[in-house]
């Protein structure tokens, strides 16, 4: 069974890059089944799509986050990674990876166990 | 890129039949029979209970059902329990070329 464990540090100042690393296990991110994909939640607030990527390092990105995000994949380290640029207080949330069906069905099937960031001074 | 339109809460009594509709565009849930529903108790991740619009991954009850009509796709729970409490999620596919998902804003079930 595919495990994702989330990574990062905890604490980011504003105007600063977010960075968080997911580890698969129990799977090969090199697969082709899958998109591995960023989400996050506010707290208190509801689930918003980051974007994902391909093995091969194809990505997509939420439109209205696209200008400040990055998501990586190291097929190496059966890893995949996000940052996001210039934070604000607003990007204080939880934030998941997980794996997306890419095989033509699209859903999230297994989601790490979250991370929260908070965007403080 | 709007999020799905779901109510923000629902509730019922144990054994009772509920439904939570989700409603987008014809550029998501209209056009792409790829509606997912998640799961979501407090303080842990999402737990995918339908996807493609109606069908159970392996090991969810069959008392949770999902179907579609035009831009509104539904979720079912029949026989409400009381560890069905929790917030649901919709989320489409909306196209490679646009915005790929898009999730709906959670409804919260309490089972009274």
């Amino acid at each position: 069974q595919v495990q994702l464990q989330e990574s990062g540090p905890g604490l980011v100042k504003p105007s600063q890059t977010l960075s968080l690393t997911c580890t698969v296990s129990g799977g090969s991110i090199s697969s082709g089944d899958y998109y591995w994909s960023w989400i996050r939640q506010p707290p208190g607030k509801g689930l918003e799509w980051i974007g994902y990527i391909y093995y091969s390092g194809s990505t997509y990105y939420n439109p209205s986050l696209k200008s400040r995000v990055t998501i990586s994949v190291d097929t190496s380290k059966n890893q995949f990674s996000l940052k996001l640029s210039s934070v604000t207080a607003a990007d204080t949330a939880v934030y998941y990876c997980a794996q997306y069906d890419s095989s033509g069905y699209h859903y999230f099937d297994y989601w790490g166990q979250g991370t929260l960031v908070t965007v403080s001074s | 890129q709007s999020a799905l339109t779901q109510p923000a809460s629902v509730s019922g009594s144990p054994g009772q039949s509920i439904t939570i509709s989700c409603t987008g565009t014809s550029s998501d849930v209209g056009s792409y029979n790829l509606v997912s529903w998640y799961q979501q108790h407090p303080g842990k991740a999402p737990k995918l209970m339908i996807y493609e619009g109606s069908k159970r991954p392996s090991g969810v009850s069959n008392r949770f059902s999902g179907s579609k009509s035009g831009n509104t796709a539904s979720l079912t729970i029949s026989g409400l329990q009381a560890e069905d409490e929790a917030d649901y999620y919709c989320c489409s596919y909306a196209g490679s070329s646009t915005s790929a998902v898009v999730f709906g804003g959670g409804t919260k079930l309490t089972v009274l």
